[in-house]
């Protein structure tokens, strides 16, 4: 059972370059979420995703595109990068939600990328 | 915007003692969580408290949370070298939490040996 998986672990691009960081996870959840973390700051929501073909926007959506194509995968593209756009990047899922779960958040183990 | 904010920023204590970090937040909320960060890593889920819960425990951490004061805080006891990271608070962006989290900028915590 290996949780949530991000490839890959490390990105540098240049500058309008596009790239795909794809996340897997095997616990069988039904959400799934993409944050970014900057230094000295906490995790803001980019894109999340209730179900398979849904995807929704999150706190600092622009400049990404996400899909959800299959349940155990979430992908974030970025169609042209800028360096604002330099940070580490992670995903997470958690169950369904109901007045019993626990609806906590299991994370990936971060991409760092490096927007030149 | 931040919901959730942390103090102190950072805090250094010796091993063995306890360590108290903060967290307040603006709204009205159904849960609070906490996670951990180590270095380089990923955020991992502590504990959970629900609006109607005062107080929870899970092994060497208590939890509290005042909805009056829109305030939690996290204590770890009997702190080890191992515990050193980062804690953050998150709230759900509304109901329980399907649409996202909200983190605070989290606390350093330094255990000195």
């Amino acid at each position: 059972n290996a949780g949530v998986t991000q490839t890959p672990k490390f990105r540098v691009l240049k500058t309008g370059q596009s790239m795909t960081l794809l996340c897997a996870q095997d616990m069988n959840h039904e959400y799934m979420y993409w944050y970014r973390q900057d230094p000295g700051m906490g995790l803001r929501l980019i894109h999340y995703s209730v179900g398979e073909g849904t995807t929704a926007k999150g706190e600092v959506p622009d400049g990404y595109n996400v899909s959800r194509l299959k349940k155990q995968n979430f992908l974030l593209g970025l169609e042209s990068a800028a360096p604002s756009q330099t940070s580490v990047y992670f995903c997470a899922s958690s169950a369904a939600r109901g007045y019993r779960g626990l609806n906590e958040q299991y994370f990936g183990p971060g991409t760092r990328l490096t927007v030149t | 915007s931040q919901q959730g904010e942390e103090d102190p920023q950072a805090l250094s204590i010796q091993e063995g003692e306890n360590a108290t970090m903060n967290c307040s937040y603006k709204t009205s909320i159904n849960n609070l969580q906490w996670y951990r960060q180590n270095s380089g890593r990923g955020l991992v889920h502590l504990i959970l408290i629900r609006s109607n819960e005062r107080e929870k425990h899970s092994g060497r951490l208590r939890v509290t949370l005042d909805t009056s004061k829109k305030s939690s805080s996290l204590l770890i006891t009997a702190s080890r070298a191992a515990d050193t990271a980062s804690y953050f608070c998150a709230t759900p962006h509304s109901g329980g939490g399907a649409d996202g989290l909200t983190f605070g900028k989290g606390t350093h915590l330094i255990i000195q040996p």
